[in-house]
Parts: C-alpha cells; sequence; structure tokens
C-alpha cells in the first residue's frame, strides 16, 4: 500500500493567516491526490483532487500544488469557517489511502 | 442534489454480523462507482471497500478481505456492506462514498453510520 504522511499533524493559526500542510507519498502517485476537510461529527468533504484542481464552490483562498511523493495545501488567508481537520488522499491506486489528517486550530 | 443515507449501524458483539446499506439520490446511482470508507472514534479514515458501477469489480482492505462483501442494487439504488467476523477493531464510523472513476476523487460522502463491536 501506498503510504501517505502529512505535517505537521496540529497547526495553530489565526482568522487571516496563510498556511500551508504538506503530504507525502511513499512512491510516485504522479498528480493523484485530493485534499478533503472535515469538521466534528461531519463527513469529509473534497477540496482538490488531481493536486491542485478546486472543486466546484470551494473558495479560491484554497490552493493545491505537487506532483509525484510531495505535495501541499494553501489556505491563504484563514477565515473562521477553515478551522477543521484537513486529509490528503491518493488514488492512484484502487485501494485509495489518507494521510493521518491535519488538526487546524485557532491560536 | 447528491444525498447518500447510510443505514444499519448499531452495537454488535465481536464475532457477530452486521449489513450497513446506503441509499442514493441526486444522480444516476448505476453510472458510479462506490467505496466504503471507515473512521475509528477519533482517528482518521481508511479506505473499506470499492465496487465497480456494475458491481462486476470489486475490491477490499487487507483489513476486511474474507469478512467483510460488498453489493449493490442499482434498481434501488442502493449500496451494502456486510460484515462478518466483526472485532472490536471495526468499531467506526461507516461511511458511503461517491467514486468519481479512475483518474478522479471520491466526491459525496454519506452521513456515515456508526458500528459498535462490544460485548
Amino acid at each position: 500500500d501506498i503510504q501517505m504522511t502529512q505535517s505537521p499533524s496540529t497547526l495553530s493559526a489565526s482568522v487571516g493567516d496563510r498556511v500551508t500542510i504538506t503530504c507525502r507519498a511513499s512512491q510516485s502517485i504522479s498528480i493523484w491526490l485530493a485534499w478533503y476537510q472535515q469538521k466534528p461529527g461531519k463527513a469529509p468533504k473534497l477540496l482538490i483532487f488531481k493536486a491542485s484542481s478546486l472543486e466546484n464552490g470551494v473558495p479560491s483562498r484554497f490552493s493545491g500544488r505537487g506532483s509525484g511523493t510531495e505535495f501541499t495545501l494553501t489556505i491563504s488567508s484563514l477565515q473562521p469557517d477553515d478551522f477543521a481537520t484537513y486529509y490528503c488522499q491518493q488514488y492512484d491506486t484502487r485501494s485509495v489511502t489518507f494521510g493521518q489528517g491535519t488538526k487546524l486550530e485557532i491560536k | 442534489e447528491v444525498q447518500l443515507v447510510e443505514s444499519g449501524g448499531g452495537l454488535v458483539q465481536p464475532g457477530g454480523s452486521l449489513r450497513v446499506s446506503c441509499e442514493a439520490s441526486g444522480f444516476t446511482f448505476s453510472s458510479y462507482e462506490m467505496d466504503w470508507v471507515r473512521q475509528a472514534p477519533g482517528k482518521g479514515l481508511e479506505w473499506v471497500s470499492y465496487i465497480s458501477s456494475s458491481g462486476s469489480s470489486l475490491d477490499y482492505a487487507d483489513s476486511v478481505k474474507g469478512r467483510f462483501t460488498i453489493s449493490r442494487d442499482n434498481a434501488k439504488n442502493s449500496l451494502y456492506l456486510q460484515m462478518n467476523s466483526l472485532r472490536g477493531e471495526d468499531t467506526a464510523v461507516y461511511y458511503c462514498v461517491r467514486d468519481r472513476g479512475w483518474g478522479l476523487p471520491l466526491d459525496y460522502w454519506g452521513q456515515g453510520t456508526l458500528v459498535t463491536v462490544s460485548s
């Protein structure tokens, strides 16, 4: 299985900050990477797919970059609604795998 | 509006069986691949199983292979997960997820159904 490793595990930031979360794959996955946002008690929500394509309806302050084994999710100016847990997910193989999650907390 | 509504979760003893279901609406169910993804309490996301749009192709995580069976009924717009020989580590919220197919992500998720395996 392809292992996905996110960093950091927890990130403290303030409204208006620019934040970046990193996701590394144990082998090349080309651009087959998605990012999800999950709030407590809710299902994950798709934000980004194909490493950098923004899902319909997702604010443009979210952006993704990368290919191969290293990827980033950037939120350009944090809003109160953005404090949540973020997961990366590879779908290069049918047996998709997720990162362990990054919890974005209010500083 | 795409909707996925899971049901059938509950408390089951170790070694027992349970079937969870997912009813889909708002899209042409028979045209989409589907997956089950689970999340243990306070933990991350774990892919469980995949089924092709016709139901002819299946796949499972090693952790559930031989114990869980995924199936679908396109006439009823429904997805199922039959879980046998349940273990404590199967305790999780089980999400039904729409799969856009090769090169595309899992997009819409249901609200999940909680399965608790405990004596």
